[in-house]
């Protein structure tokens, strides 16, 4: 049972434009947000993150949004770079539950900026 | 700072042999690291938590006695994994949580073959 979902495996974007990663999750004990990037055979590395209380937060290039609602969030990367392009996941855990800052996550979104 | 390391980086075994991979934290003291398994194109796998000086929590189908773990001091845990077998071949990752903070710090991974 995924309960944090990334949809699409891969995402092509020109440099310049805005590129957008799409999360859903399905669990609502979830109240803690994150994404990272991950190069081929190396750790993930932290970008942003988003409290439940929040609905969206930047970060220079980097912002996250976040619908409770719709158990779903999403990450805009503007202006696109080449060196942007690797692997992003989605994670999410339940602090106020207790979870031990558990991350559960997706299976990653593959982004592909074009020069 | 916030620098955590692993070792080796990459290791290539018999089957029915034991493997221990290391999982520093370099500037800080991990209250809490986490074992993470990643198999291609899939999400990385919570294994276990672990807590200095206490047993660590497995999650559930993780083989405790396959999966030893040791975190004994708050710079250092390691997973030996027991009689290797070829299905335990996958990318295995740490990661550090210090104390008085939301954020775990990967290591750059482990890539285990098992022949």
């Amino acid at each position: 049972d995924q309960q944090v979902k990334q949809n699409s495996p891969s995402l092509s974007v020109q440099e310049g434009r805005i590129s957008i990663l799409n999360c859903d999750y399905t669990n609502s004990m979830f109240d803690y947000f994150l994404w990272y990037k991950k190069y081929p055979a190396e750790g993930p590395t932290f970008l942003i993150s988003i409290s439940s209380i929040k609905d969206k937060n930047e970060d220079g290039r980097f912002t996250v949004f976040l619908n409770k609602s719709a158990k779903h969030l999403s990450l805009h990367i503007v202006p696109s770079q080449p060196g942007d392009s690797a692997v992003y996941f989605c994670a999410a855990s339940a602090i106020s539950g207790g979870s031990n800052y558990k991350l559960t996550f997706g299976k990653g979104t593959l982004l592909t900026v074009n020069p | 700072g916030a620098v955590v390391s692993q070792h080796p980086s990459w290791v290539i075994c018999k089957s029915g042999t034991s493997v221990k991979i290391e999982c520093r934290s370099l500037d800080f003291q991990a209250t809490t690291m986490f074992w993470y398994r990643q198999f291609p194109k899939q999400s990385l796998m919570l294994m276990a938590t672990s807590n200095e000086g206490s047993k660590a929590t497995y999650e559930q189908g993780v083989e405790k006695d396959k999966f030893l773990i040791n975190h004994a001091s708050l710079t250092l845990s390691t997973l030996t994994v027991t009689s290797a077998h070829p299905e335990d071949s996958s990318f295995y990752i740490c990661s550090a949580r210090g104390p008085g903070t939301d954020e775990q710090f990967f290591g750059p991974g482990t890539r285990l073959t098992v022949l």
